[in-house]
Parts: structure tokens; C-alpha cells; sequence
């Protein structure tokens, strides 16, 4: 099957610009995750969407970043405006979600590394 | 507040040794526990997971309660182990995972 895309895969922009990251889940995942990964630290999660509702985003900037998941397939991640502690990595993840009282696995894709200057 | 520790940055190990990378955690429920592993230029991905209670790649992985611990074991390590390692924690009910900084291990021929 294919896997989890993203794009693009690399972004570099000045502070205070805008920048979107799009993400397209493995077919007939519900549960969609957003991480943000800054160098030298484990994945943090920013958003969690199953199908197209948020179950958390607790972690989110919300003054700056915000996320959706419209039809409940494709997401996009959007940062308005950056910063330059937004630099990092943004992983986009999908997962049959909590089936059966167990938790299902994350596929994640590759990543799109961002760059503020 | 649920945390994942991962004491090591960096584990350097001969071909052929045994190589355990440590993982604690801190959450009062009942822990879901996994680890995920990114090799060079590939995707992070699914190693193992506690409730499977099953042996990857030659790696075991035992959740210990007591201890608060999920360290994941190998007795012979290859060069391929060489990657990086995460520790995650998934709290039930809430459905959230944290993952650990990582530990990066370096297989040596």
C-alpha cells in the first residue's frame, strides 16, 4: 500500500512569513497526527484528528498554527506567522486509530523539514 | 504530566555485544508502550510494542511497572541495528502518545 505523503519536503522562510504543509494519510486511516520534531528531540505531538474532528490539540500554538482535515482525509498544517524556534521538522502520521481496545500502529511519513531564517 | 525518558544520546556498542537502551516513563494509568525506530534517510517506523510481548529483529523489550520501565534489549548486536531509537508512551483513553528525546546507536564492525 502506498504510505503517508507530504509536501514539500523542505521549506526555508524569513520570521514572520506564512507556510502551509499538506499531508495525505494512508487510505481508510481516521486518526491523523501532526508532530513537530526540533533537532536533537523525540517527536511532539501538535494535533490529533480523527477522521475529520480534532481529538487533541492541546500542544498546538494556536495563536499561530492551525490545522484541519477537511472530508476527513487530507490535512493541512499551517504557520502564520513563523518564528524561528518554528524550525524543526514536521511529521505528518496516520494510524487505524484505538480499534479492539488497542492502539493501531503510527505510519509516518517523511517529514517536511522546515527552515526559518 | 506523562514524560518518556531517555537517558542516552548516544550508545556505541562492538558487533556481537549485547546493547540495551534505556527507556523510563512517569504516567499513573496503565501504559501503552512502544518502540519506534528511523534508520538512515528512511521513515521513523514501528519496532515493537509492549502488548505483543513479541521478539523484532532480535530485540525484546519487557514493561516493568515497578520500575517504570520499558528498556529494549538485544544480546547480539548487528551493524544494521545502527539508527535512531524512540521510546513512546501512549496514555489510554486520552489518546496521546509522548515519545522520548532518542538514543542514537552506533553499531561498530
Amino acid at each position: 500500500e502506498a504510505g503517508v505523503a507530504q509536501s514539500p519536503r523542505y521549506k526555508i522562510i524569513e520570521k514572520r512569513q506564512s507556510v502551509a504543509f499538506w499531508c495525505n494519510p494512508i487510505s481508510g486511516h481516521a486518526t491523523l497526527y501532526w508532530y513537530q520534531q526540533i533537532l536533537g528531540q523525540g517527536p511532539k505531538l501538535l494535533i490529533q484528528f480523527q477522521n475529520n474532528g480534532v481529538v487533541d490539540d492541546s500542544q498546538l500554538p494556536k495563536d499561530r498554527f492551525s490545522a484541519e482535515r477537511l472530508k476527513g482525509v487530507d490535512s493541512t498544517l499551517k504557520i502564520q506567522p513563523a518564528k524561528l524556534e518554528d524550525s524543526a521538522v514536521y511529521l505528518c502520521a496516520s494510524s487505524l486509530g484505538f480499534v479492539g481496545g488497542r492502539y493501531n500502529e503510527q505510519f509516518f511519513g517523511p517529514g517536511t523539514r522546515l527552515t526559518v531564517l | 504530566a506523562q514524560r518518556v525518558t531517555q537517558p542516552e544520546k548516544l550508545l556505541s556498542v562492538f558487533k556481537g555485544a549485547p546493547v540495551e537502551l534505556k527507556c523510563n516513563y512517569s504516567y499513573s494509568g496503565s501504559p501503552e508502550l512502544f518502540w519506534y525506530v528511523q534508520y538512515s534517510r528512511q521513515r521513523l517506523q514501528l519496532l515493537l510494542r509492549h502488548i505483543s510481548r513479541e521478539s523484532i529483529k532480535g530485540f525484546t523489550a519487557d514493561l516493568n511497572k515497578g520500575e517504570t520501565s520499558f528498556h529494549l534489549k538485544k544480546p547480539f548486536a548487528q551493524e544494521e541495528d545502527s539508527a535512531m531509537y524512540y521510546c513512546a508512551l501512549s496514555v489510554r483513553n486520552f489518546n496521546k502518545f509522548y515519545f522520548g528525546s532518542g538514543t542514537k546507536l552506533n553499531v561498530k564492525p
